[in-house]
């Protein structure tokens, strides 16, 4: 069965910056890439980036580059999303998820609600 | 980026009826050397994550009821979904997967 574990609930200042884990088994993390995506309340599923663990190269949505950044660690599996400068607009729930074969996403994590508040 | 039009925004179907979804890509989604359409369907229900449904336009994924069907190729794709029933209640997106960034439709929030 194939989980991706995600780190709990964070409540951020704004400016500040937080970081999510995903935690996957090994052969996930060694064969398939691994996707970013968030919703805002209400609002629909925005692609933030992905990585390719085993080569750990990212690739990051034009929108976000400069303000994330995604990373693996193969002694555990996990990989990790940072997003930072943050704003109330990046209230949302954090999603990992694995990318199948081509690019669509076949699981996900259960997500992570990030709170941006003063 | 490629744009992904979704409609309707919402519908209303009636138990047993059969709802159809569309979604409009900007770009040709026809991945010529397998011939195939990078284009999903998520369906998400409230307080869950999304699940996959529908990849390469028209393939189930494991364990999806064959009331879920999709079709097209190019630009223009549909979801259909047979013989409705009440726990197809959900907001369903497209998405492709052609180009980084991946794109999803806006969704189409589905009620009986």
């Amino acid at each position: 069965q194939v989980q991706l574990v995600q780190s709990g609930a964070e409540v951020k200042k704004p400016g500040s910056s937080v970081k999510v884990s995903c935690k996957t088994s090994r052969d996930t993390f060694n064969t398939y890439a691994i996707s970013w995506v968030r919703q805002a309340p209400g609002q629909g599923l925005e692609w933030m980036g992905g990585v390719i663990p085993i080569y750990r190269r990212a690739n990051y949505a034009r929108k976000f580059q400069g303000k994330l950044k995604i990373n693996t660690d193969e002694s555990t599996s996990t990989a990790y999303m940072e997003l930072s400068s943050l704003s109330s607009e990046d209230t949302a729930i954090y999603y990992c998820a694995r990318e199948g074969s081509g690019g669509y996403i076949d699981f996900w994590g259960q997500g992570t609600l990030v709170t941006v508040s003063s | 980026d490629i744009v992904m039009t979704q409609s309707p925004d919402s519908l209303a179907v009636s138990l047993g009826e059969t709802a159809t979804i569309n979604c409009k890509s900007s770009q040709n989604l026809l991945y010529g050397a397998i011939n195939k359409n990078s284009l999903a369907w998520y369906q998400q229900k409230p307080g869950q994550p999304p699940k996959l449904l529908i990849y390469w336009a028209s393939t189930r994924d494991s364990g999806v009821p064959d009331r879920f069907s999709g079709s097209g190729s190019g630009t223009d794709f549909s979801l259909t979904i047979s013989s409705l029933q009440a726990e197809d209640v959900a907001v369903y997106y497209c998405q492709q997967y052609f180009r980084t960034p991946y794109t999803f439709g806006q969704g189409t929030k589905l009620e009986i």
